[in-house]
Formats: C-alpha cells, sequence, structure tokens
C-alpha cells in the first residue's frame, strides 16, 4: 500500500518568514495530493490539493509543488502570519484505482513566532 | 451548522468495557471513515464505508468494529480486544471515494481508558 512521509515533524518560524513542509510518497499510482490544515482543538480542513498532471498550484499565501519523478511534494508558506499556527498534513490517492482511500502523512506542527 | 458532527467530545472507558462513538452527517455523502490521530503517527484509518450496509478495514482495524445502517452515521465501537484505545478519534465523510473528494471531518472524540 500507499506509504507517506512527512518531514519536519515541527517547524519554527518568524513571522513573515517562509515556510516548507515536505512529503514523499511511495506508490507512482497516487496521482491526488491534499494538505489539511488542524488548527489546536479543531478539525482538520482541506487548504490546497494539487493533481499529478500539475507542477504547482498557488492560492494567495500557499503553494504546493509536486515532482513526480521523485514522488515528493511541497508545501509552501509565505508571509507566516501567527494564525498559520497549526498541524499540517499531507496525503496521498489513486484517485480512480482499487486503493481509493487517502494516505496521511504523520504531520507538521508549525509555530509561527510573533 | 451542518456538516460532520462526533458525540461525545471526551470519553472516559474503563479496561475490559466496550464504547461506542458516534458520527452523523447531514452532507448526504456515501463514504465516511474512522481515523485515530496519535501523536506523531498523523491520521491512521480504521474503517470506512463506501455505501450504506458496506464497509472495509483500514490500516489499524484491529480491536474495533463499525456498522453502517444509514447513509448519516457510522458509529464506531471500540472493543476490549483493542489494546492501547486512548487516543484521538476523528469522523471523516466524502461525497464518494473515487475522483478528488474532499474529507470532511467531524470535531473529534478523545478517548481515554481509566
Amino acid at each position: 500500500g500507499e506509504n507517506v512521509e512527512q518531514h519536519p515533524s515541527t517547524l519554527s518560524v518568524q513571522e513573515g518568514d517562509s515556510a516548507v513542509i515536505k512529503c514523499t510518497y511511495s506508490d507512482s499510482a497516487s496521482n491526488y495530493f491534499p494538505w489539511y490544515k488542524q488548527e489546536l482543538g479543531k478539525r482538520p480542513q482541506l487548504i490546497i490539493d494539487i493533481r499529478s498532471n500539475v507542477g504547482e498550484k498557488k492560492d494567495q499565501r500557499i503553494a504546493v509543488t509536486l515532482n513526480k519523478t521523485a514522488k515528493h511534494f511541497s508545501l509552501h508558506i509565505t508571509e507566516t502570519q501567527p494564525e498559520d499556527s497549526a498541524v499540517y498534513f499531507c496525503a496521498a490517492k489513486e484517485v480512480w484505482g482499487s486503493a481509493r482511500q487517502l494516505t496521511f502523512g504523520s504531520g507538521t506542527q508549525l509555530t509561527v513566532l510573533p | 451548522d451542518g456538516g460532520i458532527t462526533q458525540s461525545p467530545k471526551y470519553l472516559f472507558r474503563k479496561e475490559g468495557q466496550n464504547v461506542t462513538l458516534s458520527c452523523e452527517q447531514n452532507l448526504n455523502h456515501d463514504a465516511m471513515y474512522w481515523y485515530r490521530q496519535d501523536p506523531g503517527q498523523g491520521l491512521r484509518l480504521i474503517y470506512y464505508s463506501q455505501i450504506v450496509n458496506d464497509f472495509q478495514k483500514g490500516d489499524i482495524a484491529e480491536g474495533y468494529s463499525v456498522s453502517r445502517e444509514k447513509k448519516e452515521s457510522f458509529p464506531l465501537t471500540v472493543t476490549s480486544a483493542q489494546k492501547n484505545p486512548t487516543a484521538f478519534y476523528l469522523c471523516a465523510s466524502s461525497i464518494g471515494t473515487t475522483g478528488e473528494t474532499e474529507a470532511f471531518f467531524g470535531q473529534g472524540t478523545r478517548l481515554t481508558v481509566v
């Protein structure tokens, strides 16, 4: 089955700096890669996703890049703000195949220091 | 507030007792999922259901059981066979299991074995 590894497990940045979280996946059949954000005491929520036929996707201050050959994808947050502090999870999925469940990474605790 | 509701928020159980966690959704979603969240281990899939009266084991199904008698409801029973049940449990739903479908999560239930 799919295995998703996520690094780092914790990340502290100064407000206004950029943050990068990286994930690698094992199953070359995976073709959908969402990112979820879980604020303290709240439920995980989808913040951005990318398909395997796209190399990069951007939404305001957040962007995701995908390298299919290397089987890794990354979340980039620019101009970080205190409200970006949360746990971020990457995930991978084969959209139309038999293994159609999301496999999550282990999470990254991002702390934005004022 | 429509969406997916888990209850209770906190649950205490004595060793050797079974306990059932509730999950209800009013999103008309076909697919529902149960995840276990432990520090540093991300979200691990326990069971999922693609349609009423059908469910499949996830990666860590041992010691758990589910039912899907109604589209809106997907209760999880943590049995006495689960060796380490203390954890945070998240229920989720999506339109289906195929496609790039977003998973909507409940607020979670924190189970503590005392």
